[in-house]
Order: structure tokens, then sequence, then C-alpha cells
């Protein structure tokens, strides 16, 4: 078991330009999540996915889309990227619903935009 | 809503020294609550968790305690270890589709 994991690890983008960063879990989870870390804020939910085929917006959604591809995979994208977008992203899956469900991190991609 | 508070660090403690790492939340209902470590350069990862009122979580030497009274869910650690140097956050889980919140996490480092 890979857990989750996460591509690209590091990307340097220009201001404009788009990515998008792939996230996927092999444990069956039904929930999938993505953050960002910034110094000082912690961890902010930008979307999640309760279940495949659904996705709601979490604290910090501007600026960025997400697919969710299958039950395994779940992307986020930035259309136009914007230097404010500089920091660390994290997926995070979780079996489903409920407050007894741990959630489970991957390594994280360190996102710089000139 | 629901919300989970944490001391602000950093925090810098000797090594064997006593840690103790505040947390309160705010929630409706009966909450599960989670203590999660970030290493230097990972993810989170899940260190310890209860799921209701006087649950003791432990794992590593470290423990909390579920305090509905207080609502808090402090960490600590008797005897702390440079390799304890992370950054700590405190989580709650409402339930249903809502997602963790987290706190703002604390920085512990370790010194020899």
């Amino acid at each position: 078991n890979a857990g989750v994991t996460q591509t690209p690890k590091f990307q340097v983008l220009k201001t404009g330009q788009s990515m998008t960063l792939q996230c996927a879990q092999d444990m069956n989870h039904n929930s999938m999540y993505w953050y960002r870390q910034d110094p000082g804020m912690g961890l902010r939910l930008i979307y999640y996915s309760a279940s495949e085929g659904t996705t709601d917006k979490g604290e910090v959604p501007n600026g960025y889309n997400v697919s969710r591809l299958n039950k395994r995979e779940f992307s986020l994208r930035l259309e136009s990227a914007a230097p404010s977008q500089t920091s660390v992203y994290f997926c995070a899956s979780t079996p489903g619903p409920g407050n007894y469900n741990e959630q489970f991190f991957g390594p994280g991609t360190r996102l710089t935009v000139l | 809503g629901n919300s989970v508070t944490q001391m602000e660090g950093p925090v810098t403690l000797s090594e064997e020294a006593f840690l103790t790492i505040n947390c309160t939340y705010t929630a409706t209902g009966y909450p599960s609550l989670f203590w999660y470590v970030q290493y230097p350069g990972e993810g989170l990862q899940l260190l310890l968790k209860a799921t209701k009122a006087d649950d003791k979580g432990s794992n590593k030497g470290f423990e909390a305690t579920y305090r509905k009274e207080t609502t808090s869910f402090h960490l600590e650690k008797g005897s702390v270890q440079v390799s304890d140097s992370a950054v700590y956050f405190c989580a709650l889980g409402a339930g249903g589709n809502t997602p963790l919140v987290f706190g703002k996490g604390t920085r512990l480092s370790v010194i020899a």
C-alpha cells in the first residue's frame, strides 16, 4: 500500500500559468480533501469530496477547481496561478464520513508562484 | 461553528523535559478529537485520538484525555526527545460529511 501519493513534489510557476496537482489513494477511501498550509495559518481546507461524484467548497476555494476523477483520484487545478497561491498543498483521504475517521495525508506539493 | 484553539508556539524544551500543548475546542454534539504530528518535510500523521468524553488516547509516550467539562484535549509527554521536534496539530471531527477542523499547529523544538 502506497497510501496517499501526490505529484509533483515541487513546482515553480510564473504568474498566470496553470497546472494540476494530482492525488491518488489506494486504500479504497470514500472521502478526499485538499488543504493548503501557510506559515502561521495552519491547514486550510480548499475543497473536499465526501464521496465519488461529489465535491464541496472548503474555507479557501477561490482560484481553484477540483475533479474527483474516480474513487482513487482527486485533482486540484490552478487555472491562473497567483503569488498568493505559493504554499504547500496536502491531499488527504478518509474511509468515509464520520467523526471517528482518521485522515491519511500525502507528502505534499511545494508550489512557488513567481 | 466548530473550532479548535491550541497554544501558539514555538515551544522550545530541553531533552527529558515535560511537555504540555494545550488544546480547547468549541463544538455542538459529541465530536471526536485528534492530535496529528508533522515532521519536517512530511505530511501530517495521526498521533492519537479519543472518540468520547473521558477517553485517553496514547501513542509513543504521548497522552491526551478528552475532557468534556473543560472542552479540552491537552497533549502531554513526560520526557521529550530530540526526535519529537515537529509541528503538532489538534483536530476535531464533528461527524457526518463534515471534514476535520484543525488548530493552527504548535511547533516544538527539543534541544539536546
